[in-house]
């Protein structure tokens, strides 16, 4: 079975720039979740969504929107960049109680 | 979002059992404990979970106090393979999302 597959693996963006992050999550997952992980931090958890819709968001501006697919891949929107988003960007899907995480996007924005 | 407190850093030499603690004095009844690690230039990865009995499996065991306050984490033979940052993370019953925290970075020498 295919893991949680993120693309793509390393991104390097300009500021102010746009950015989409997609992720497929495992087969006959629902739940899709994105996480932010700055260097010499955890994971930071931004959004989930089960079934198309949102069921949670955390602490990131507007810029940062999400959605999902009826197939339940998702994708990640950062609008006018900044340097301190600058991270690793982490999908997971989720089957009830535990997370697969992939492998993460590396995006450096410059 | 319940709070996890975990030593920054531990080490043990190879072969030998590690304990990992982890505190969550603030946690609920329907908090169920998590336990994730990641490698470098990795996702995190499933390591153990439970609610209030102890947990075996194949890479680690978890030992939940009697309050549940507290839980610690048991690799029974540390391998090299073993280094890795531990996370010890607190999920609601009826949530998909992970509150990570900074983790332990373990290391395990020769």
């Amino acid at each position: 079975d295919a893991g949680v597959t993120q693309s793509p693996t390393h991104l390097i963006k300009t500021r102010g720039q746009h950015v989409t992050l997609r992720c497929s999550p495992i087969s006959g997952h629902k739940s899709v979740s994105w996480y932010q992980q700055v260097l010499g931090q955890g994971p930071q958890f931004i959004f989930q969504y089960y079934e198309k819709e949102e069921r949670g968001r955390g602490n990131f501006p507007d810029r940062f929107s999400a959605r999902q697919f009826p197939n339940y891949s998702s994708e990640l929107n950062v609008n006018a960049l900044l340097l301190g988003d600058s991270a690793l960007y982490l999908c997971a899907s989720s089957f009830p109680g535990r997370a697969f995480f992939g492998q993460g996007t590396r995006l450096t924005v410059v | 979002d319940a709070k996890t407190t975990q030593p920054n850093s531990m080490e043990s030499n190879e072969e030998e059992p590690v304990h990992l603690p982890c505190n969550h004095s603030t946690i609920s009844g329907t908090d169920y404990i998590h336990w994730y690690r990641q490698l470098p230039s990795q996702g995190p990865e499933y390591v153990i979970h439970g609610l209030t009995s102890n947990v075996n499996n194949r890479m680690a065991s978890l030992a939940i106090a009697e309050d549940r306050k507290s839980s610690t984490l048991i690799l029974h033979r540390a391998t090299l393979r073993d280094a890795a940052v531990y996370y010890c993370i607190l999920r609601d019953v009826g949530g998909n999302q992970f509150y990570f925290g900074t983790g332990t970075s373990l290391t395990v020498i020769p």
